[in-house]
């Protein structure tokens, strides 16, 4: 059965440094997306992505972030200037026509 | 702005023992329903979906239900494999899904 990966699974960074967080995606699916798990509250949306641009964005998803689908299979997500409360679970997930959003594993980032 | 509550935070349950957990949402323009079970440590894995009021689905020891104001999911004959978080979540209008904190079950044999 088709899944969404991820990788890494774990990533350590100093504070300041960037990170690239990379998703392959369901290959069929259209609509792409990030979303964020601090350690014991809610997964919160980050953003959605459409036709090679973001089609919508929480206020999370600020200067610092960015994100990209630089070839056909791969969608990634960058922090530019990384901070302690960026410390999360990331998730991406992809969209079927069934508007059921199927979610990869995970990305554990810590920032120190 | 869409809100998405579950009840109760945590569960504890004797194998065997049925229960149901709640999902109270309120959202401009439904466009779904959703019900994942994330294990510690991994992504949502998706259950259902429900899109209208009065509609049911199943899957094994699993079954959601869905109001105009909440949902429920109901666990029959639990089995400790069953202990996981279940999250619901609603998608509205835009093109994203809000979610709930989730209920911990816990299945003890």
């Amino acid at each position: 059965e088709p899944e969404v990966t991820q990788t890494p699974s774990h990533q350590v960074t100093q504070m300041g440094q960037e990170v690239i967080l990379r998703c392959v995606p369901i290959s069929n699916h259209l609509y792409f997306y990030w979303y964020r798990q601090i350690l014991g509250q809610k997964v919160e949306f980050l953003v959605s992505f459409y036709n090679n641009e973001i089609s919508e964005k929480s206020e999370i998803f600020d200067d610092q972030f960015s994100v990209e689908r630089p070839d056909g299979s791969n969608f990634t997500l960058k922090i530019r200037s990384t901070k302690l409360e960026d410390s999360a679970m990331y998730f991406c997930a992809s969209l079927t026509g069934q508007e059921t959003q199927y979610f990869g594993p995970g990305t554990r980032l810590l920032v120190l | 702005e869409d809100q998405v509550t579950q009840s109760p935070e945590a569960l504890r349950l004797q194998e065997g023992e049925s229960s149901s957990l709640n999902c109270s949402y309120t959202v401009s323009g439904l466009r779904g329903l959703f019900w994942y079970r994330q294990d510690p440590g991994k992504g949502p894995e998706f259950l259902f979906t429900l899109y209208s009021a009065g509609e049911e689905k199943e899957k094994e020891r699993l079954k959601a239900t869905l109001t105009k104001k909440e949902s429920f999911l109901h666990i029959t004959a639990p089995k400790p494999e069953d202990s996981a978080t279940y999250l619901c979540a609603v998608h509205n209008a835009g093109n994203m899904l809000t979610f709930g904190g989730g209920t911990r079950l816990m299945v003890k044999p």
